[in-house]
């Protein structure tokens, strides 16, 4: 089936560093993926929306320049936390579409633990 | 204005007893896609089930089945005999046809099977 990939896994940086999570469809196009935050004992809220080849859309309340995210090709969507601070340590999924389909897979989690 | 409502928070049982989580959502869409998801302690979401809802035949995989019944809005997900490796948070979702299959999630309902 199809899979996507997230990199890290986990990441611990210090306060003020900026950090960069990767997200992968490993053997399908991804048109779209989008981006999800959750702390711990909550839900999963959804960040943004990458679109390959434009801007993001990002939801209500994220910065996006602190959260930025780049969709350059059809299998790999980026989002880079700038300037990180503990109240940024969080798990972030991501999850992809396949063009022609409307199933959607999600990665891993990448959990960000800021110093 | 879409909206996912897991009611219970926390459930536990002991193992072989027969447990549902209860989904309710909203929306104003005439088509949409309901989802279950099961968060491990790991952190990765398992996929369950994806219903659209056009479908409202109940379905049934192994110990699981799902209840989807449009008049009252409700998604719900039912173990029969559960196990110690049923534990898990779940997460119920929707995602609404105009919005390019991004999801919105309940706040999960942690189950905790004892044995």
């Amino acid at each position: 089936g199809a899979v996507v990939s997230q990199h890290p896994s986990r990441v611990i940086c210090k306060s003020g560093t900026s950090v960069k999570i990767e997200c992968r469809s490993l053997d399908f196009q991804a048109t779209t993926m989008f981006w999800y935050r959750q702390f711990p004992k909550k839900s999963l809220m959804l960040m943004a929306t990458s679109n390959e080849g434009s801007k993001a859309t990002y939801e209500q309340g994220v910065e996006k320049d602190k959260f930025l995210i780049n969709h350059a090709s059809l299998t790999l969507s980026t989002l880079t936390v700038t300037s990180a601070h503990p109240e940024d340590s969080s798990f972030y999924i991501c999850s992809a579409r396949p063009r022609l389909t409307g199933e959607l897979f999600f990665g891993e989690g990448s959990r960000l633990t800021v110093l | 204005a879409q909206k996912v409502t897991q009611a219970q928070t926390e459930i536990s049982v002991v193992e072989k007893e027969d447990v549902t989580l209860d989904c309710v959502y909203e929306t104003r869409d005439t088509t949409y896609y309901l989802f279950w998801y099961k968060q491990p302690p790991s952190g990765e979401l398992v996929f369950l089930i994806r219903r659209n809802s056009f479908d409202e035949q109940n379905e049934i995989s192994g110990r699981y089945s799902w209840n989807f019944q449009k008049s009252t809005s409700s998604f719900n997900f039912t173990i029969t005999a559960s196990q110690v490796v049923d534990s898990a948070v779940y997460f119920c979702a929707l995602s609404e046809n105009n919005q390019g299959g991004k999801l919105i999630f309940g706040q999960g309902t942690e189950l905790s099977v004892k044995p």
